[in-house]
């Protein structure tokens, strides 16, 4: 069935750096794959969205890809703020039907 | 701005008990969603509605049914409540299939 993985382990990086998450998907190809941050006790919040006729998308400090190949998409935050520190959820669209399929999130801490 | 509003952010119930958790987005969106939140499981969908009165069940619906009278509201309803459905609920609309989704803040519930 079709699965969407994060890396369950916090990524621990310094103010400044690029930190880059992974989403790795398996059993099928979606057509899209949506990103979003997610603060505590707060819902999460869209920030980027790439088809898969798209190899990348920016959107100020945010750059997404999407690589079918490898059936990965990778998320970085260049010049890291310890404002950045959130849940990153990355999301698919579904096998069949209309929704969305989400990874269990990977925790960012940025130290400043 | 999309504005989701969920109607409780904490819920205590008992087991046993209807338990209604209620949603109103006011962008007129056509599209709406109840996930269930679990620490290492991610976002999971319930129930969603690409219209009022439509309604599709997701990958966990058992002990749920859902209810849309109104296209900005969305209402989650567990008919007998278990300990087992304890956990943050988050509800999200999005315009049209494949757009970004817009999130509450959640319901934190908890059966006793």
């Amino acid at each position: 069935s079709q699965k969407i993985e994060q890396n369950s382990e916090a990524l621990n990086i310094q103010e400044g750096k690029t930190a880059t998450l992974t989403c790795n998907y398996t059993n099928y190809s979606p057509a899209y794959l949506q990103w979003y941050r997610q603060d505590p006790g707060r819902g999460p919040v869209f920030l980027l969205l790439i088809r898969e006729n798209e190899k990348e998308k920016r959107k100020e400090r945010l750059k997404v890809t999407f690589d079918t190949t490898l059936k990965q998409s990778l998320f970085h935050i260049t010049a890291s703020q310890p404002a950045d520190s959130a849940t990153y959820l990355c999301a698919a669209r579904a096998e069949y039907g209309n929704k969305l399929v989400f990874g269990a999130g990977t925790i960012l801490r940025v130290k400043s | 701005d999309v504005k989701v509003t969920q109607s409780s952010r904490y819920l205590v119930k008992r087991t046993g008990e209807k338990v209604f958790l209620e949603c109103v987005q006011d962008m007129d969106h056509e599209n709406m969603f109840w996930y269930r939140q679990d620490p290492g499981l991610g976002l999971r969908l319930i129930y969603f509605s690409y219209d009022v009165k439509m309604k599709e069940k997701g990958d966990i619906p058992e002990g749920y049914s859902v209810s849309r009278e109104k296209k900005e509201r969305f209402s989650l309803i567990l008919e007998s409540a278990s300990t087992n459905q304890t956990s943050m609920y988050l509800c999200a609309s999005s315009r049209l299939t494949g757009q970004p989704q817009h999130f509450g803040d959640g319901t934190r519930l908890s059966i006793l």
